[in-house]
């Protein structure tokens, strides 16, 4: 059963650290979202990826956010220094060729 | 303006009634893709139907069907025979300007709604 993995599943952390998220997207998915939920703003798309190349991360606060595909494995998003209004659900999901987004679990993070 | 809209924050239904979530959307492009995601309080995301601004008939996938008004844009989810499983968030989205197979492509959300299905 095919799924888009994602690590880690939940953080807490300072404010001022550095937070790293990973996800793997389902094996010969070529397009990868993150997107990030929070009650006052819904569903946001930060970033996305097509063959690693970055697409589209006009949604990410460039200051301090940086998504990156070093393969076709992986994808991570960066925040670094991360800061309260950062606490979100973080979801990456992969694409099909039939169109259907396909999420991961999301790593809920709470900076502290 | 907003791309997606929907208007119902909250939905109450009977067990085993039917239910309309309701959405319309924004969009000048003659090709685009409408989706409705479930995420139940696990969190996870779930897809669960797709229309494409094509096809000719409304979308089903089992208890689920999507009612698509293209002159009134509007792509309403039905979901039938309620369960108290349906329970959860449910998000309708559009993907524009490209047709289906294409793998490109962000999906704008709408801010969802709350079915709550009670015994």
């Amino acid at each position: 059963d095919a799924r888009v993995t994602q690590t880690p599943r939940h953080k807490v952390t300072e404010m001022g650290q550095e937070v790293t998220m990973r996800c793997q997207p389902i094996l010969g998915h070529n397009t990868v979202f993150w997107y990030r939920q929070t009650m006052m703003q819904g569903l946001e798309l930060l970033a996305y990826f097509r063959n690693r190349a970055p697409l589209d991360d006009s949604g990410m606060p460039k200051d301090r956010f940086s998504a990156e595909m070093p393969d076709a494995t992986l994808a991570t998003l960066k925040i670094q220094p991360s800061e309260p209004r950062d606490s979100a659900v973080y979801f990456c999901a992969s694409v099909s060729g039939f169109n259907e987004q396909f999420f991961g679990p999301g790593t809920r993070l709470t900076v502290l | 303006a907003q791309k997606i809209t929907q208007t119902q924050p909250g939905m109450f239904v009977q067990e085993k009634e039917a239910v309309t979530l309701d959405c319309t959307y924004d969009t000048s492009d003659p090709s685009y893709g409408l989706f409705w995601y479930k995420q139940p309080s696990s969190g996870e995301m779930i897809f669960l139907i797709y229309q494409g601004s094509y096809d000719q008939q409304n979308a089903t996938e089992g208890r689920y069907s999507l009612n698509f008004q293209k002159a009134r844009k509007s792509a309403n989810l039905v979901i039938s025979a309620s369960q108290l499983g349906d329970s959860a968030m449910y998000f309708c989205a559009m993907r524009e300007g490209k047709r289906r197979g294409s793998t490109l492509g962000r999906l704008y959300f709408g801010r969802g709604t709350q079915l709550t299905v009670w015994p």
